[in-house]
């Protein structure tokens, strides 16, 4: 199976910190998406932003911004200006290869956010 | 418009006992997913249904696992004869489409198995 990796398992910041979240994924497909969901204390998994493999333009939508380097296989999500509500799991993910859909998905361990007051 | 709704929320389960997950996908949506989010192995697919039929059931354990989703009703997961192991976090998606774009998580089903 193709992996995706978060190295960081916990990350604590003060807020009004800039803070990075690592991913790094394999691949062997020429195209490809990636995603990052969020899942907050209530349980659930939101989906923050899905990117393909060719267009490799950083993206920024509020606070939330993400750096796609193919030539590492790093696709990492910044929060600027990070809130207590921020304080979430976050996970990397990616569809697993030769999968029936774009829904089945193989996710990173995910990275235990912390914003304190 | 109402989310993807799980129930129940918590489900305690003896060993040996069957377990029912509960799955109303968002309106509209007729593909679910089905994950299970173990606390040392994290979020693994399990199965992925349309409407009566099961497209993808590469990730369910061979035995005492099984879903549906009819033309009428919810998704369910089932879980017969549960063991220990199976505790865990039950999580349903829904997608409009069959791609699968964009999931819509619902708050999940905590099984506890005693």
């Amino acid at each position: 199976a193709q992996k995706v990796t978060q190295a960081q398992t916990e990350i604590s910041v003060v807020e009004k910190e800039d803070v990075t979240l690592d991913c790094v994924y394999e691949t062997r497909d020429t195209t490809y998406y990636l995603f990052w969901y969020k899942q907050p204390p209530s349980g659930e998994l939101v989906f923050l932003i899905r990117r393909n493999s060719f267009d490799e333009q950083n993206e920024i939508s509020g606070r939330y911004s993400w750096n796609f380097q193919k030539s590492t296989s790093s696709f990492n999500f910044t929060i600027t200006a990070s809130q207590v509500v921020d304080s979430a799991v976050y996970f990397c993910a990616r569809p697993n290869a030769g999968g029936t859909s774009y829904g089945k998905l193989t996710f990173g361990q995910g990275t235990i956010l912390t914003v304190h007051p | 418009n109402a989310g993807v709704m799980q129930n129940p929320r918590h489900l305690v389960r003896r060993r040996g006992q069957e377990a029912r997950l509960r799955c109303s996908p968002m309106k509209g949506h007729s593909h679910v997913y089905w994950y299970r989010q173990l606390p040392e192995e994290g979020l693994k697919f399990m199965v992925y249904l349309q409407k009566e039929n099961i497209i993808d059931e590469s990730g369910m354990p061979k035995e005492r696992f099984s879903a549906e989703f009819p033309k009428e009703g919810p998704s369910i997961l089932r879980i017969q004869q549960v063991v220990r192991g199976d505790s865990a976090a039950y999580f349903c998606a829904s997608s409009p489409t069959a791609g699968g774009e964009k999931l819509f998580f619902g708050s999940g089903t905590q099984l506890s198995v005693l």
